[in-house]
């Protein structure tokens, strides 16, 4: 299976910490994203990261991809209530025809 | 422009009986993707559907079963339920076949007893 594995499964910061999360994955890849899931409502993209980038940014958001250890990261800073929601990796086969998604990390920021 | 939508948004159904889930992708889009999510998991690939044919399939049992129509609106029909049924479907639109870039649904919360 190609699923990605997410760490730490939960993790709870006050407002304004940075909240950092990691995603590991087993076979090559095209593409990796990370979405972002409100108290099991559908699933909002958050940032795309192509196989042949490193890092990419959106906002407060800094995603970091190693492809030779087969793990991303996403970092959100200053983080918000607003962000308390599970946060999801996937990633495609080598078709673009498959997505597999990770189990998740479930944020929790406090006010 | 309206994102994709699903339709019913909860449904409560027994054991043995069968469903029906519906799907309409976002405007320009073509490729109907569904995908199951347990309560506590991430989403579980169940199948893809582009011009009007399941091109990619998941690890999923024959009694989960789908159709794309012409206007690329989609449904998932799922026979003989099961009580491990229960979850949320989720259905994603995309371009081309391609899954890179995909929009997802609010979902349909499916519920066995």
């Amino acid at each position: 299976s190609q699923q990605g594995e997410e760490d730490p499964q939960a993790l709870s910061i006050q407002e304004g910490e940075n909240a950092t999360m990691n995603c590991s994955y087993k076979t090559s890849i095209n593409n990796l994203q990370w979405y972002r899931q409100n108290s099991g409502r559908g699933l909002v993209h958050l940032i795309l990261i192509r196989s042949n980038e490193r890092e990419k940014h959106s906002g407060r958001l800094r995603v970091t991809l190693d492809t030779s250890k087969k793990s991303s990261s996403l970092l959100i800073t200053a983080s918000r209530a607003a962000d308390t929601a599970s946060y999801f990796c996937a990633t495609d086969d080598d078709n673009f025809n498959k997505f597999y998604f990770g189990s998740g990390t479930k944020l929790n920021v406090k006010p | 422009d309206a994102g994709v939508t699903q339709s019913p948004t909860h449904l409560i159904k027994t054991r043995g009986q069968q469903v029906t889930l519906r799907c309409s992708p976002k405007s320009g889009h073509d490729t109907v993707s569904w995908y199951q999510q347990a309560l506590g998991q991430g989403p579980q690939f169940i199948f893809q559907y582009y011009e009007e044919e399941e091109r990619q399939r998941g690890n999923f049992p024959d009694r989960f079963s789908g159709h794309q129509f012409p206007n690329y609106s989609s449904e998932l029909n799922v026979n003989a339920l099961l009580l491990g049924d229960s979850a949320l479907y989720l259905c994603a639109s995309s371009f081309g076949g391609l899954v890179d870039t995909q929009y997802f649904g609010p979902g349909t919360r499916l519920t066995v007893l």
